[in-house]
């Protein structure tokens, strides 16, 4: 079975400052993809950055950086001197490429809301 | 740019109605998906299709359906709709089966059920 936990429910910061975004997951397969989704409260949700298993380095796009490390299970998000603009929920989601049901449809944690006040 | 519509942003329906959602995606995607947001619960599940007239389900699918006549459509169906199916509906779509696959949202239709 496949898991995938956000333990932050909801984080509130104030402009400028750094936040990270936990996602810790589980699975018995040896291949897999991470997800990260945006969505802010117009409700559309937002691909941010897929990352497969084999691939553990870590990525940086603008102010947004994501650390894979498959010694701990965790694939945590942090944005950099965080604006208003970033409020939004954020959603770690999980897929496998054996999962043969639910057409490799994606097991999605329960979601991490920020809040940046200015 | 991949392009998924949904019919409605917000619907509200009577309890016994028979309710359509509808999606369309404009990438000649193979895999569509339907899922349902809950607070505290996030994001399950309904049915998925992974070519015309093709269709499995899902986690949660207990009083919907779907239909899959195009390849660019998946509808939702509520045959008698609830008031615990008053949620959040949310499509994706992706290019094909596999777990490597990108999926894309739509906008969500915030349904309410009376």
């Amino acid at each position: 079975a496949q898991k995938v936990t956000q333990a932050q429910t909801e984080i509130s910061v104030v402009e400028k400052e750094d936040v990270t975004l936990d996602c810790v997951y589980e699975t018995r397969d040896t291949t897999y993809y991470l997800f990260w989704y945006k969505q802010p409260p117009s409700g559309e949700l937002v691909f941010l950055i897929r990352r497969n298993s084999f691939d553990e380095q870590n990525e940086i796009s603008g102010r947004y950086s994501w650390n894979f490390q498959k010694s701990t299970s965790s694939f945590n998000f942090t944005i950099t001197a965080s604006q208003v603009v970033d409020s939004a929920v954020y959603f770690c989601a999980l897929s496998d490429v054996n999962h043969s049901n639910s057409g490799y449809a994606l097991n999605f944690g329960k979601g991490t809301s920020l809040l940046v006040t200015p | 740019d991949v392009k998924v519509t949904q019919s409605s942003r917000y619907l509200v329906k009577r309890t016994g109605e028979k309710v359509f959602l509808e999606c369309v995606q404009d990438m000649d995607h193979e895999n569509m998906f339907w899922y349902r947001q809950d607070p505290g619960l996030g994001l399950r599940l309904i049915y998925f299709s992974y070519d015309v007239k093709m269709k499995e389900k899902g986690d949660i699918p207990e009083g919907y359906s779907v239909s899959r006549e195009k390849k660019e459509r998946f509808s939702l169906i509520l045959e008698s709709a609830s008031t615990n199916q008053t949620s959040m509906y949310l499509c994706a779509s992706s290019l094909t089966a596999g777990g490597q696959e990108t999926q894309y949202f739509g906008p969500g239709t915030r349904l309410l059920v009376l």
